[in-house]
């Protein structure tokens, strides 16, 4: 496809069951990125991929949360014994270049809602 | 954490009304972002802005950067119910971009 594409487009899971949201950044991209958006609210940062650099992890809330990108280009957001406060939309977003290049474009997918119960 | 406050968190204006939204910041940024999202999307670049006290005009909104490089306002002149949405603004950082919090437009016809 031409965009970032999502899946699951929505989720509904029981409090404590594991969970996989699955990104496919837009072909070439070298960066991929992953945000948290509350009902409302804006964005919060958690993992970034740049190539084939270590991820940048900073923004994982617990520990309950990991994720991998296999092969430069699919990447998986693994959300383990999940929390209802772990209820959000899951945003991905591809560069083609790193986020400190200058004029770098971010393109965002149209998320992933997660409803924990 | 690099905290970015908008302003207002909601605003609600009749079609053909002006509105300027704002963004501010404690921390500098080499560069800040303005995005729009819809319901049921993710956010849309609208506008890179680069240097202290910038300005750049896209059709009906104006984006200014402030000299200091941590603040921002977006103007739109003679809103329309298109421009409905929810507007973010965003500084740059090393490996990501900071969000702000959100201004949510509603523009009635």
């Amino acid at each position: 496809g031409a965009g970032v594409s999502q899946s699951p487009s929505n989720k509904v899971t029981e409090k404590g069951k594991d969970v996989e949201l699955r990104c496919d950044p837009i072909s070439g991209h070298t960066a991929l990125y992953w945000y948290r958006q509350s009902l409302g609210q804006g964005l919060e940062f958690l993992i970034y991929f740049q190539g084939n650099s270590a991820p940048d992890k900073s923004g994982l809330p617990s520990d309950r949360f990991s994720a991998e990108r296999t092969g430069g280009s699919v990447s998986t957001l693994t959300i383990q014994r999940t929390q209802q406060e772990d209820s959000a939309v899951y945003l991905c977003a591809s560069s083609l270049v790193g986020q400190g290049a200058s004029g770098n474009t971010i393109y965002f997918g149209e998320g992933s809602w997660l409803t924990v119960v | 954490t690099q905290l970015l406050e908008q302003s207002p968190q909601f605003l609600s204006i009749q079609e053909g009304e002006n509105l300027t939204v704002y963004c501010n910041s404690s921390s500098v940024f080499s560069s800040l972002q303005w995005y729009r999202q819809e319901p049921g999307e993710g956010p849309v670049l609208l506008v890179t802005v680069v240097t202290g006290g910038e300005v750049k005009k896209l059709k009906r909104l104006t984006f200014q950067f402030g000299d200091a490089r941590k603040d921002s306002s977006l103007h739109i002149t003679a809103a329309q119910t298109g421009d409905t949405g929810l507007y973010l603004c965003a500084g740059a950082g090393a490996n990501n971009l900071f969000f702000g919090t959100g201004t949510r437009l509603t523009v009635i016809p």
